[in-house]
């Protein structure tokens, strides 16, 4: 596609259900990374995907936190028995080449809110 | 640990005019690179300019320019000429030369006012 594109757009869930979060990154780009933007603070890095490696996962906040990323293309993120914390907007975003000192390319983003 | 400070959470600039907005950073590695990120309404992130660590010379894409310090840890956007479009959230940001993560500051608003 032309851009990176997230879904849902927004998701209104209650506390201690499920939710998934879609990443579809550009076509041909190898790493993807997925950051989560609370109110008042910066980007917190959750995961990092490239290509066939193992990711790295060491920005996920808890175990209830998820993802993967199927045939190196799209990555859903999975938050397990969602608290009220876990209210926030959840980006992707995509580059080409392994070292983000490439240009990354954000989608706009899920704006997850926590009932 | 590398840590970004945005001590401006909001700042306002009349039209035409121009707004310095400030970053700092702290790290013990010495090959890095530096961001600002533009954050419009629709929440889309969007680079705005790029710094490398070993470049001394100041970084400059059109209207925007920085001012980077390397022994002050400083990384200051600004921003000539200022247009309603810029009315947006920008965050500056670190990456080591070897790593695959940013670290984020906590942002600055930015409103242009007409």
């Amino acid at each position: 596609g032309a851009g990176v594109s997230q879904s849902p757009s927004n998701k209104v869930t209650e506390k201690g259900k499920d939710v998934e979060l879609r990443c579809d990154p550009i076509s041909g780009h190898t790493a993807l990374y997925w950051y989560r933007q609370s109110l008042g603070q910066g980007l917190e890095f959750l995961i990092y995907f490239q290509g066939n490696s193992a990711p790295d996962k060491s920005g996920l906040p808890s175990d209830r936190f998820s993802a993967e990323r199927t045939g190196g293309s799209v990555s859903t993120l999975t938050i397990q028995r969602t608290q009220q914390e876990d209210s926030a907007v959840y980006l992707c975003a995509s580059s080409l080449v392994r070292q983000a000192t490439e240009k990354l390319f954000f989608g706009s983003g899920t704006q997850l809110s926590v009932l | 640990a590398q840590t970004v400070t945005q001590s401006q959470p909001e700042m306002s600039v009349q039209e035409a005019e121009t707004v310095t907005l400030s970053c700092t950073y702290d790290t013990s590695e010495n090959n890095y690179y530096l961001f600002w990120y533009k954050q419009p309404p629709s929440r889309q992130m969007i680079l705005v300019i790029r710094q490398e660590a070993y470049k001394q010379q100041n970084a400059t894409e059109n209207r925007f320019s920085v001012n980077f310090q390397k022994a002050a840890k400083s990384f200051s956007l600004k921003i000539s000429d200022s247009q309603l479009g810029d009315t947006a959230m920008y965050f500056c940001a670190f990456m080591k030369d070897t790593g695959n993560q940013f670290y984020f500051g906590t942002g600055t608003s930015l409103t242009v006012i007409p």
